[in-house]
């Protein structure tokens, strides 16, 4: 299986960037794609797809937020960061089965 | 708009099998493939299996001798059981739906989540 590496926290202050990593053991490009996504998942709801294959956002998620990398190195950006942005990111990988979730990374206000 | 609602028991019994249901709303089940994710106490996620828009299934290997995902195209519904239910698959379960074709592997849409304990 694929391990996605995620930070388990980041804590940054309102108006400032938000820069999310995701590492994974195995590359997860294949024919000019970079089979990543990214969810935000906050207490009580369902995860939210955010960006799809790297770096296309998902329907209705405003352009703070950002996709971007390539082979095992992945990142999501959320410049500039927004009270409502406080909530769990999750990335997982579709290149190879099974699907896999990075653990999350935690974004909280300093 | 495309819905999905997750209903099941809350609580079940080490040994005992583990059956939930996933109603789809705004969407026919026979377009489209169909997942099952979990969430355990601790953030990590799993992917469980889906059924697709034809009715053939994909596992994940961890589950593969105790898991079956099923469909009731008339209801709109699909299926998850999982036999012989320990501890550690006390999670809370998701269904959702693939935005495509599972050859990209990305979810659009989820419901809302249902928690299953399992304990005596």
């Amino acid at each position: 299986d694929i391990v996605l590496t995620q930070s388990p926290a980041l804590a940054v202050s309102l108006g400032q960037r938000a820069t999310i990593s995701c590492k994974t053991n195995q590359n997860v490009d294949y024919y000019g794609n970079s089979y990543m996504h990214w969810y935000q998942q906050k207490p009580g709801q369902q995860p939210k797809l955010l960006i799809y294959l790297a770096s296309n956002l998902a329907s209705g998620i405003p352009a703070r937020f950002s996709g971007r990398g390539s082979g095992t190195d992945f990142t999501l950006t959320i410049d500039p960061v927004e009270a409502d942005d406080t909530a769990t990111y999750y990335c997982q990988q579709s290149r190879n089965l099974p699907w896999t979730f990075g653990g999350g990374t935690k974004l909280e206000l300093k | 708009e495309v819905q999905l609602q997750e209903s099941g028991p809350g609580l079940v019994k080490p040994s005992q099998s583990l059956s939930l249901t996933c109603s789809v709303t705004g969407y026919s089940i026979t377009s489209n493939y169909w997942g099952w994710i979990r969430k355990f106490p601790g953030n990590k996620m799993e992917w469980i299996g889906h059924i697709s828009y034809s009715g053939s299934t994909s596992y994940n290997p961890s589950l593969k001798s105790r898991i079956s995902i099923t469909r009731d195209t008339s209801k709109n519904q699909f299926f998850l059981q999982l036999n012989s239910v320990t501890t550690e698959d006390t999670a809370t379960y998701y269904c959702a739906r693939y935005n495509s074709g599972y050859s990209e592997g990305y979810f659009d849409y989820w419901g809302q989540g249902v928690m299953v304990t399992v304990s005596s």
